[in-house]
């Protein structure tokens, strides 16, 4: 079975600690990204890499880091610098690349409360 | 840049009603155009797509036409079903660019047997 697997689905953190989300893929996709979801705000794109040791900023990378270094994976850090952490996250991945591979495959998600 | 704007919710329909989910962009070339549904507690699936103007996206009894004229995609569904309660994004990607997707806020909708 091919597609996006997130973990953990449930993730606390006390204030000041960095923590890491997991993202895999299967799918031979070049490209993957990460989200952020907020009630009322839509998803927001928080950092994109269209291939393997590349990435780039999205709208609001600010307090987030991430790393590319195989193509299956796609881990996102959320920092202590990142003011407002408790959301949604999701992690997508497209073929990448042209008109035609723009559909991007999503997973499940994983839901980041800071106590 | 490129926007997408969506209707406000949340909307509440009865079951076998008439489904219509407004959305319009803004975006600077040709790009394709998506409805995903998320629901609750879940990852997004698309659920259409259309590529070109005047395409016609179809999937599970819900349309939508590319309209570049009056740069529009609206969702449509003849007779909706409780299991269609769910979150609606409109969201586009550019001709030629990198796949991003830029995302409408999203629309909530409830359906009442």
């Amino acid at each position: 079975d091919g597609g996006i697997t997130q973990s953990p689905k449930y993730l606390f953190r006390k204030e000041g600690q960095n923590v890491t989300l997991s993202c895999e893929q299967n799918l031979n996709h070049d490209a993957m990204y990460w989200y952020r979801q907020d009630p009322g705000q839509g998803l927001r794109l928080i950092y994109y890499s269209q291939i393997v040791n590349d990435f780039q900023k999205g709208d609001i990378a600010e307090g987030y880091s991430v790393s590319r270094e195989k193509k299956e994976s796609f881990p996102l850090t959320v920092t202590s610098a990142q003011k407002n952490p408790t959301a949604f996250y999701l992690c997508a991945s497209s073929i990448g690349g042209g008109r035609d591979n723009n559909e991007q495959f999503f997973g499940p998600g994983t839901r980041l409360t800071v106590l | 840049g490129d926007s997408v704007t969506q209707m406000e919710g949340p909307v509440t329909l009865s079951e076998e009603a008439f489904l219509t989910i407004n959305c319009t962009y803004t975006a600077t070339g040709y790009p394709s155009l998506f409805w995903y549904v998320q629901y609750p507690g879940e990852g997004l699936q698309l659920l259409l797509k259309a590529t070109k103007a005047d395409d016609k996206g179809s999937n599970k009894g819900f349309e939508a036409t590319y309209r570049k004229e009056t740069t529009s995609f609206h969702l449509e569904k003849g007779s909706v079903q409780v299991s269609d309660s769910a979150v609606y994004f409109c969201a586009l990607s550019e001709s030629g660019a990198n796949s991003k997707l830029t995302f409408g806020k999203g629309i909530t909708l409830s359906v009442r047997p």
